[in-house]
């Protein structure tokens, strides 16, 4: 069965920088692109970038240009987004999700369970 | 890109309908069948409800259905039940490897 399963909780001091993993299973990982969303402690959810498991192109949310780089490992069929220059407004909850490439739409059909990185002096 | 537009909050007692409304533009939930819905418990991952405006995939109970009309999608559920309680969130693709997500709409199972 389709899992994605991401690293774990992580603690930061601002200006620093995080690196979230997702691990991907039970399908063909080039097959499908992998997208990044975020949501911030009440609030909604917030889209932050994609990534093609394929050939690596990627396309980040205008507002995070700059601080985030989301690569893949083929080899290990895992994703990754690093995040810079940490403020306290990047405290959230980080999931990945598949994007179903071959749906109109590309809908995001499995989901990573989360992982809460709190920035905090 | 600006994030489509939801009522922050819906209610509705069991077994009535329900529905959440979805404003965006014509470049993304105007633009063929690019709507998806999520439901998001807290604490959970988001889950995959309704994906191109109206299907629904595997295992997801039909009591959830999807709609559009020019650049507003409609999430209905109907009989609702005290699990369907939790945040739903639109989702459309916006075009160049871009997706736009909705503000969220709590809805509560009174």
């Amino acid at each position: 069965q389709v899992q994605l399963v991401q690293s774990g909780a992580e603690v930061k001091k601002p200006g620093a920088s995080v690196k979230v993993s997702c691990k991907a299973s039970g399908y063909t990982f080039t097959s499908y692109g992998i997208t990044w969303v975020r949501q911030a402690p009440g609030q909604g959810l917030e889209w932050m970038g994609w990534i093609s498991t394929y050939n690596g192109n990627t396309n980040y949310a205008q507002k995070l240009q700059g601080r985030v780089t989301m690569t893949t490992d083929t080899s290990t069929t895992t994703a990754y987004m690093e995040l810079r220059s940490l403020r306290s407004d990047d405290t959230a909850v980080y999931y990945c999700a598949r994007i179903h490439d071959f749906l109109s739409g590309y809908p995001l059909d499995y989901w990573g369970q989360g992982t809460l990185v709190t920035v905090s002096s | 890109q600006s994030a489509l537009t939801q009522p922050a909050s819906v209610s509705g007692s069991p077994g009535q309908s329900i529905t959440i409304s979805c404003a965006g533009t014509s470049s993304d939930v105007g633009s063929y069948n690019r709507v998806s819905w999520y439901q998001h418990h807290p604490g959970k991952a988001p889950k995959l409800m309704i994906y191109e405006g109206s299907k629904r995939p595997s295992g997801v109970s039909n009591r959830f259905s999807g709609s559009k009309s020019g650049n507003t999608a409609s999430l209905t559920i109907s009989g609702l039940q005290a699990e369907d309680e939790a945040d739903y969130y639109c989702c459309s693709y916006a075009g160049s490897s871009t997706w736009v997500f909705g503000g969220g709409t709590k809805l509560t199972v009174l």
